[in-house]
């Protein structure tokens, strides 16, 4: 069985400070990893992924994802959030060389940025 | 570039009518294709997915069924629509090909059932 876990329901913060939105995950053998974010009525958008290689993996609009295999966490973070960073993000686990194509998504973390 | 097309973008249907969703696929061969059901804007719900033609996993039993009658078209179907069908509904693909493995969405449809 595979899961996810997001420990918040939201995140605020102030637009140029730093953002973090936490993830933590569970899975058979080594994990598939992904951040998707959501608009008001829109898709998911995908923002990055960690399949193997460096812990660090950065994605679209200056996200970047740690991968941490000791404390079984994927945290999203920007170095400075802007208003337009506020949205639904994400985190989503696979597990690795599993035949089974579907993804566990976590239930989501609401990210608001004040200006 | 694959792009993904869902519609009808909004729907508004009374209980106990039929109902169809339509998503295709352009620009890529043999996806997987899945189907979420997102409610009250929060967690998503996998309710199907096929990996190829005719080939539908259903995940959730309910008053939903899917179906895939070509390559890169998948529906969501319903005979007879309850109130808690609500929702906003998401198709996804995937590619079927060993290395590449988000998901990609289309812009959902939002269903009202009254």
């Amino acid at each position: 069985a595979q899961s996810v876990a997001q420990p918040e329901d939201q995140v605020n913060v102030a637009e140029g400070n730093p953002l973090t939105v936490k993830c933590t995950y569970s899975v058979s053998g080594n994990p598939y990893l992904f951040w998707y974010v959501q608009y008001p009525n829109r898709g998911l958008q995908f923002l990055l992924k960690y399949i193997t290689g460096d812990n660090l993996v950065k994605g679209s609009y200056g996200f970047e994802a740690e991968f941490n295999k000791s404390q079984t966490s994927f945290h999203l973070k920007k170095p400075s959030a802007l208003v337009s960073d506020s949205a639904l993000y994400f985190c989503a686990v696979r597990a690795f060389r599993s035949n089974d194509y579907k993804l566990s998504f976590g239930a989501g973390t609401t990210v608001t940025v004040r200006a | 570039s694959q792009t993904i097309h869902q519609w009808p973008a909004t729907l508004v249907q009374p209980v106990g009518s039929p109902l169809s969703l339509e998503c295709t696929v352009e620009g890529t061969s043999n996806p997987n294709l899945y189907w979420y059901r997102q409610a009250a804007g929060r967690g998503l719900q996998l309710l199907f997915y096929s990996v190829g033609i005719g080939q539908i996993s259903s995940e959730v039993p309910q008053n939903l069924s899917a179906s895939r009658p070509q390559d890169r078209q998948f529906i969501l179907s319903s005979k007879k629509l309850l109130l808690s069908d609500s929702g906003f509904y998401l198709c996804a693909w995937s590619p079927s090909l060993a290395g590449n493995y988000e998901q990609y969405f289309g812009p959902g449809t939002r269903l009202t059932v009254t």
